[in-house]
This record gives C-alpha cells, structure tokens and sequence, in this order.
C-alpha cells in the first residue's frame, strides 16, 4: 500500500531532551515535506527536500533539522525542543517538486507535547 | 505576497443543507488554489484545485469550487451535506507553475447536523 509513515504518532517530552521523529515514503517521492499545524494558524511549512541530500527552510524553521540522506526517509529532528513547538506534526511527499501538478501525500501526524 | 483567508473557523450545516466555506486570496498574479480536507485523525487529502483551465472545478465526494477573478474567491460547495463530510477544510494557494511549496489557510471546520 502506497503510504507515508510518521513515528512515534504521540509524544510527551520535556524541554530540552532532544528528539526525532521519522518520515518514511514508499512510493519513490522525489519531494518531501515537513509542516506543524497549530489551531488558527493551518499548516505551516518548517523544511522541504526536493531530492536526496538537497533541503531547504520553509517558513518556520526555527529550532529544528532535517537531513534526506535517503530518498525514502526525511526525519525532523529537534535538539532542544521547547514548550512552543507543542504541536501537531504532518510529514509529506508528492512525485515531483512542483506543487501544482504533483499532489502531496500527508502522513497521519505526530502530536508532540513539550512539558 | 500570497495568501488566502478563510472566512469562519467554525461552519455548522444540517444534514442535506447547502456547504458553502469561504476563502479569499490575495495575490498579484492569477494564482493556482486548492481545497483540501482532514478527516479527523488523518493527514490531509487534496480536493481538488485550480489551475486555469476552467473557473468551475469539480473535486471528489460531490464538492466543486468556483474561481471568480473579480472577488479574488475560491469558495468550496456541496449541494447536500452527509453526516461523512464532517472534517477541517483548507484553502491553499501557490503563485507559480514551479512553485515547491503551497501556502494554506488557517481552516474552517465542517459540523454537520443531523
């Protein structure tokens, strides 16, 4: 089944303790994505990849990372989370790197709370 | 800049009413806009989009969305609301064919009565 995966789908940490959380592709996506949805405010972009090893800030990039070392897998990393980036996580990708014509595919989500 | 603003967080309809959700962009150029829904507990889905060919598009489970140059709208409708249509509603709008990355809205959720 064609699919983006996020884990862990849940987390409760603390300030500070650093975490990553995992995006995984099946479906040979060239482009990948990383937004937080927060209430009011939709989907914000944090990082993109248009391929392997290439990535790029979005609008919210602040306080975190993201590596492509691996066309199927796009972690976002956050060293020190923050109480501020409590927040509902979605990973996406789509075929090609345009977004008009290549259709994303959102993960479920990952619902992080930082205490 | 591009942006788009949905009008109402919140939408209520009864069962078998008329959906209308509201979004207005704000761009310099003709831009290319999409409606796109999360049911609860998932990722979004695209509904559909619009990308010039006609001003009246029409997206899965029954929704179709209009594109009025003169009102800079993009309002999404469905002549008769189920009880499935329950979810949050995005707007999104990119400027460029080209374009990596999409700006949304800020949402409006669908409630359905019954």
């Amino acid at each position: 089944e064609a699919q983006v995966t996020q884990n862990p789908r849940y987390l409760i940490t603390v300030t500070g303790k650093k975490l990553t959380v995992t995006c995984s592709q099946n479906m040979n996506h060239e482009y990948m994505s990383w937004y937080r949805q927060d209430p009011g405010l939709g989907l914000r972009q944090i990082y993109y990849s248009m391929n392997v090893e290439v990535t790029d800030k979005g609008d919210v990039p602040e306080g975190y990372k993201v590596s492509r070392k691996e066309k199927r897998n796009f972690p976002l990393i956050l060293e020190s989370p923050s109480p501020n980036q409590t927040s509902l996580y979605f990973c996406a990708s789509s075929q090609g790197t345009d977004q008009v014509y290549n259709e994303q595919f959102f993960g479920p989500g990952t619902r992080l709370t930082v205490l | 800049a591009q942006s788009v603003t949905q009008l109402g967080s919140h939408v209520s309809v009864s069962e078998g009413a008329l959906v209308l959700l509201r979004c207005n962009y704000s761009s310099s150029v003709p831009p290319y806009l999409f409606w796109y829904v999360q049911y609860p507990n998932q990722g979004l889905q695209l509904l559909l989009k619009y990308t010039s060919a006609a001003t009246l598009v029409k997206g899965i489970n029954g929704f179709e969305a209009e594109f009025k140059k003169s009102e800079t709208s993009f309002h999404l409708t469905k002549p008769s609301a189920h009880m499935s249509d329950a979810a949050e509603y995005f707007c999104a709008v990119t400027l460029y064919s080209s374009a990596s990355k999409i700006i949304f809205g800020s949402g409006t959720r669908l409630s359905i009565r019954p």
